[in-house]
């Protein structure tokens, strides 16, 4: 079983619609959550961060998480063509002592397509 | 504030050759990652430094190395060349380091592309 998962792509969605995306992670003692936005030849940029149960909103995004389910996911309300790129899903555990060092574990990303 | 910045960004070697790439993080960032991106297998951590000690590794053999300086800046370095080091570098920075559930964020440069031949 990989550490992070995220639901399979491409995922194509009309513009205006709700983006969903979904990542699932291994690790119980994991801690922050991170959703990366990709596009195509560039780096990856944060969009939202998460460390506790429920939802965090930041404009048109929406990131959830569940840690009873091992869950995090991010909406995307409102589709825009330029919201067209690889989602990054990385979390980050706690080691024993408490201390969080600076190790991200990616899932592979999921490739959403907005068309017109 | 300048974002982090990474250099060079394109690099052709040969295999066996050896290559050094560097960072340097968002002013008064004091923690710098390096991960490698390839298309099979993903982002994928390299090491971790923090106050010029690396706190953490990841699973990559003795030939990938690092260092970071007392002004946080950092290098990586790869020995020995192989054709599946072709790959994108990229360096992330965050501002914390050592605390109890740290929320540290990490931004990521724009990356080096190194091409072995």
């Amino acid at each position: 079983q990989k550490e992070v998962e995220q639901n399979s792509g491409p995922l194509s969605v009309p513009e205006g619609a709700i983006a969903s995306l979904n990542c699932t992670y291994s690790d119980r003692g994991s801690q922050s959550f991170f959703w990366y936005r990709q596009y195509s030849g560039k780096s990856p940029e944060l969009i939202m961060s998460i460390y506790s149960n429920g939802d965090k909103e930041d404009g048109r995004f929406t990131a959830q998480l569940n840690k009873a389910s091992q869950y995090v996911s991010l909406l995307i309300r409102d589709s825009q063509p330029s919201d067209s790129a690889t989602y990054l899903c990385a979390v980050r555990a706690t080691n024993a002592g408490g201390t969080s060092y600076g190790k991200l574990t990616f899932g592979q990303g999921t490739i959403l397509t907005v068309h017109p | 504030k300048a974002g982090v910045t990474q250099t060079p960004r394109y690099l052709i070697k040969t295999r066996g050759q050896q290559v050094t790439l560097s960072c340097s993080p968002i002013s008064g960032h004091r923690s710098v990652s390096w991960y490698q991106q390839t298309p099979g297998q993903g982002l994928q951590f390299l090491f971790e430094y923090f106050s010029e000690t690396q706190r953490n590794k990841g699973n990559f053999p003795g030939r990938f190395s690092g260092r970071q300086f007392s002004n946080s800046r950092s290098e990586m370095n790869v020995s020995t060349l192989e054709l599946g080091d072709s790959a994108l570098y990229l360096c992330a920075s965050s501002i914390l380091a050592g605390v109890l559930i740290s929320y540290n964020e990490q931004f990521f440069g724009p990356g080096t592309r190194l091409t072995v031949l």
